[in-house]
């Protein structure tokens, strides 16, 4: 149990629609990050924050958003989903964010039909 | 633009024997580089680092090698175990980016008993 939590595990929804995707960091954990793994492919880097602010973009949709609360959880926030938004999404939490090994949660499918 | 690839998208080995996955790099900044491990259902799980400072570094049975030259790394397992089956991550970080990995696409590895 690597102490990330995310929620909900699995999600179907229709194109169009709009999910909320949320995580809780290891405790102490100030750094929130989120990828996005596609049908076998690697993890895609989507966005990072450090205590509640943003700190890094990577290969994130416009559709998509994100943010980090005072007590420290972050929401994805995906919307107008298309059927290629169909993938695992992981959020890892570090101390700090400086090189520090990743931590994952155990991820959401999220299937658009 | 994959700057971290993983040539192999499966590997099988027998209980026992080595087994050996690779993963080359381009980005000439990245000088940190982890391995991962991913059971199905679950996050990844952190296995081994290495800084580009180093060459070698072991952890009981897993070692991994880092030729800067080349680019390159490995990971070896010896001996390999039936539970070592799961899909393997290499990863790549810069300075400048903190903890924000590139992932390889993956290797499947299954040990065989």
């Amino acid at each position: 149990d690597s102490g990330v939590t995310q929620t909900p595990k699995h999600l179907i929804t229709a194109t169009g629609q709009r999910v909320t995707l949320r995580c809780s960091p290891r405790s102490g954990d100030l750094s929130v990050y989120w990828y996005q793994q596609s049908l076998d492919q690697g993890l895609q880097f989507l966005i990072q924050y450090y205590n509640g602010e943003e700190r890094a973009k990577g290969n994130i949709l416009e559709r998509f958003s994100a943010q980090q609360f005072p007590d420290l959880h972050s929401e994805l926030n995906l919307s107008s989903l298309e059927l290629g938004d169909s993938a695992l999404y992981f959020c890892a939490s570090t101390p700090v964010p400086e090189n520090s090994p990743l931590h994952f949660g155990n991820g959401t499918r999220l299937t658009v039909t | 633009d994959q700057q971290v690839k993983q040539n192999s998208p499966s590997l099988s080995v027998q209980e026992g024997r080595i087994s050996i996955l690779n993963c080359d790099y381009t980005n000439s900044m990245f000088d940190y580089f982890l391995w991962y491990k991913k059971y199905p259902a679950e996050g990844p799980t952190f296995l081994i680092s290495i800084s580009s400072i180093k060459d070698k570094n072991e952890d009981g049975r897993f070692t991994v090698f880092l030729n800067k030259s080349a680019k390159h790394l490995s990971l070896h397992i010896v001996p390999s175990q039936p539970g070592d089956s799961a899909v393997y991550f290499c990863a790549a970080s810069a300075e400048t980016s903190g903890s924000r990995l590139t992932f390889g696409e993956g290797t499947q590895l299954t040990v065989n008993p």
